[in-house]
Parts: C-alpha cells; sequence; structure tokens
C-alpha cells in the first residue's frame, strides 16, 4: 500500500483559530516531510522527521508546529497565521534509516489551506 | 550550490504528440539523486522515477523513458504518443548523498489536446 493520506482535503480558517493537519502513512516509513506549495510554484520543504525527531527545519515561523506522535503519524499545527500562508500543504513519507535516505519520497494528496 | 532548472514553463501539444521536458542540474558533489515527479490538476505528486549518480543507464517505462546524460548534467523525460491524461505539471528534483532535502525545478506544465 503506497499511500499517504491527508485531513481534511480543504481547511478555511481565521488569523485568530487554531487548527491542525494530519498525515498518516501504513508503509513502515521513518521519514515524514511537510511541504508548503503556493499556486504555480514548485513545493518548499517545511519540515523533516526522522524516527519520530526533528531532523530539519527550513526556517518556518513558530505560528506552524509540527509533531510526529508515532512513526505513522504526523501532524502541522497551526496558530496564529496570516493570509499569505495560504497555500497547498502537502506531507510526504519516505523509507529512511540508514543509507536509505535517498529513495523516493512518496506524496499525500495535500491539503489546500485558506486564512481569511 | 545546488540547483534545477526546468527552462520550458509550459508545452501545449496535440495527442499522440511526443514530448521531451528538459532538466539541467547543477551540484557539486559526486554522489546525488535525481528524480521526476507529475502533478495533475488534483495536487497530488506522484513519484515517476529516481535515479541515481553511479548509474546512467537509460529507463524506459511503457510511454515514458527517461535520458540521463551526466556530461550535460540533464535528465531529460520523453513521453511517446502523448495522452490527454499527461495533462499536468512535472516537477525534477536533485537531492544530494548527504542532505535530506529535494531540490526542485520550477516545473513544467504540459497541456495534451485532444
Amino acid at each position: 500500500d503506497t499511500e499517504v493520506t491527508q485531513t481534511p482535503k480543504h481547511l478555511v480558517m481565521g488569523m485568530t483559530n487554531k487548527k491542525s493537519l494530519k498525515c498518516e502513512q501504513h508503509m513502515g516509513h521513518r521519514a515524514m516531510y511537510w511541504y508548503k506549495q503556493k499556486a504555480k510554484k514548485p513545493p518548499e520543504l517545511m519540515f523533516v522527521y526522522s524516527y519520530e525527531k526533528l531532523s530539519i527545519n527550513e526556517s518556518v515561523p513558530s505560528r506552524f508546529s509540527p509533531e510526529c506522535p508515532n512513526s505513522s503519524l504526523l501532524n502541522l499545527h497551526l496558530h496564529a497565521l496570516q493570509p499569505e500562508d495560504s497555500a497547498l500543504y502537502l506531507c510526504a513519507s519516505s523509507q529512511g534509516g540508514r543509507g536509505k535516505f535517498n529513495n523516493e519520497q512518496f506524496f499525500g494528496p495535500g491539503t489546500r489551506l485558506t486564512v481569511l | 550550490a545546488q540547483k534545477v532548472t526546468q527552462a520550458q514553463t509550459e508545452i501545449s501539444v496535440v495527442e499522440k504528440e511526443d514530448v521531451t521536458l528538459d532538466c539541467v542540474y547543477e551540484t557539486r558533489d559526486t554522489t546525488y539523486y535525481l528524480f521526476w515527479y507529475k502533478q495533475p490538476p488534483s495536487g497530488e505528486l506522484v513519484f515517476l522515477i529516481r535515479r541515481n549518480s553511479f548509474d546512467e543507464q537509460n529507463e524506459i517505462s511503457g510511454r515514458y523513458s527517461w535520458n540521463f546524460q551526466k556530461s550535460t548534467s540533464s535528465f531529460n523525460f520523453t513521453i511517446t504518443a502523448s495522452q490527454v491524461v499527461d495533462s499536468a505539471v512535472y516537477f525534477c528534483a536533485l537531492k544530494d548523498g548527504g542532505y535530506n532535502k529535494l531540490i526542485f525545478g520550477a516545473g513544467t506544465r504540459l497541456a495534451v489536446h485532444p
């Protein structure tokens, strides 16, 4: 099963709201990723988790807070976002592990976020 | 510094035409990995292929083929007999051996018309 699922598919939130994006994979992958993609642009890496530990934070503002409760789940907590944070948020996973970070990443369908 | 250039912003073809998407990369590393992803209008990035820097064999998968040339730092993607379902944005990406980050090109939007 090569599937990464994300919920919700669409989210509209105000600047004072708190919301969370969820991502799940059951491929036994040990690396998980959050990307942000603006319209007509390539995805931009936000965070990388390796073995449930944060290994890369691409200088993302603290209003985005990632969490990896276990090896299958990845959350992105959102608080006090700005309208410019509106984008498609993509989750991905890859095999990870010694010598395996170069494997391909499998992406979920994304969450389209609109901040009003 | 690592960089991926996809010079073709948009390509429009008629069904059954062959089309080649160009990808040129820059890296100082001797070990690196190249990828192609397809992003249909639904938004999900679909993995198509990974190629390692030490394996210059070209690859064919059905109507898809990839030409990897280290001498010109290119990893081009050809779709033979294109179909309307091939309409999507295609991204070429690079990853070096040491840092777990994909460097994406700007993408090429392919429109296949009936």
